[in-house]
């Protein structure tokens, strides 16, 4: 069984341009949750996916998108970087059959906007 | 009021301590909680997941949550070097797709032998 991957390791990008983070979830798991971590704070939920839809949101604006893909893998998408999008970004996965879920976390991507 | 306190620390304790991880919580909608624990560049890993009031134990790991006074705690016995790492107390209101995890702002332990 494949844990939760999650590509790349580092990437560093200046303020304004796009950056795509991509997510590869665990064997059997059909959801798909993102999340950042600025330095010495918790993570923070973003958005999460599942049947390719959006499903569920917490508190970030709509330069940040997502999507699903029909093999539960999972982008995260975030326009018009600034400074502040610098953290680890969080893939978490987990299987929704309606009780029970436990998120499983990748290992993130650092990010560094310049 | 942030929805999830945590102390964090830093902790330093010595090898074959006991360790108390503590948070507090305003939200009392919360059933679901969870400890887990983050190496240094790496994703948080889950060590304990509870549901409601009560214990639970797992080998050195012992998880207590307390409804009533929105507090839960996780106790590590015979501390051990390698638990070195910081650890993040998480919790939802519902285990539906959908529902964020709500996470503590983390607390880093340092274990010397």
């Amino acid at each position: 069984e494949t844990g939760v991957t999650q590509s790349p390791t580092h990437l560093i990008k200046t303020r304004g341009q796009q950056v795509t983070l991509r997510c590869s979830s665990q064997s059997g798991h059909n959801t798909v949750s993102w999340y950042q971590q600025a330095l010495g704070q918790g993570p923070q939920f973003i958005f999460q996916y599942y049947r390719e839809e959006e499903n569920g949101r917490g508190n970030f604006p709509p330069r940040f998108s997502g999507l699903q893909f029909p093999n539960y893998s999972s982008e995260l998408n975030v326009n018009a970087l600034e400074l502040d999008d610098s953290a680890l970004y969080l893939c978490a996965s987990s299987f929704s059959s309606g009780g029970g879920e436990t998120q499983y976390f990748g290992p993130g991507t650092r990010l560094l906007v310049l | 009021q942030k929805e999830v306190e945590q102390d964090p620390g830093p902790l330093s304790v010595p090898e074959g301590a006991i360790v108390s991880l503590n948070c507090t919580y305003s939200n009392s909608a919360f059933q679901y909680f969870m400890w887990y624990r983050q190496y240094s560049r790496k994703g948080p890993e889950l060590l304990m997941y509870t549901y409601s009031s009560g214990n639970k134990e797992d080998g050195r790991f012992t998880a207590q949550v307390d409804k009533s006074s929105k507090y839960i705690s996780l106790f590590i016995r015979d501390s051990q070097p390698s638990d070195s790492a910081t650890y993040l107390c998480a919790m939802s209101a519902s285990n539906q797709a959908g529902t964020a995890l709500i996470f503590g702002k983390g607390t880093t332990l340092s274990v010397s032998s």
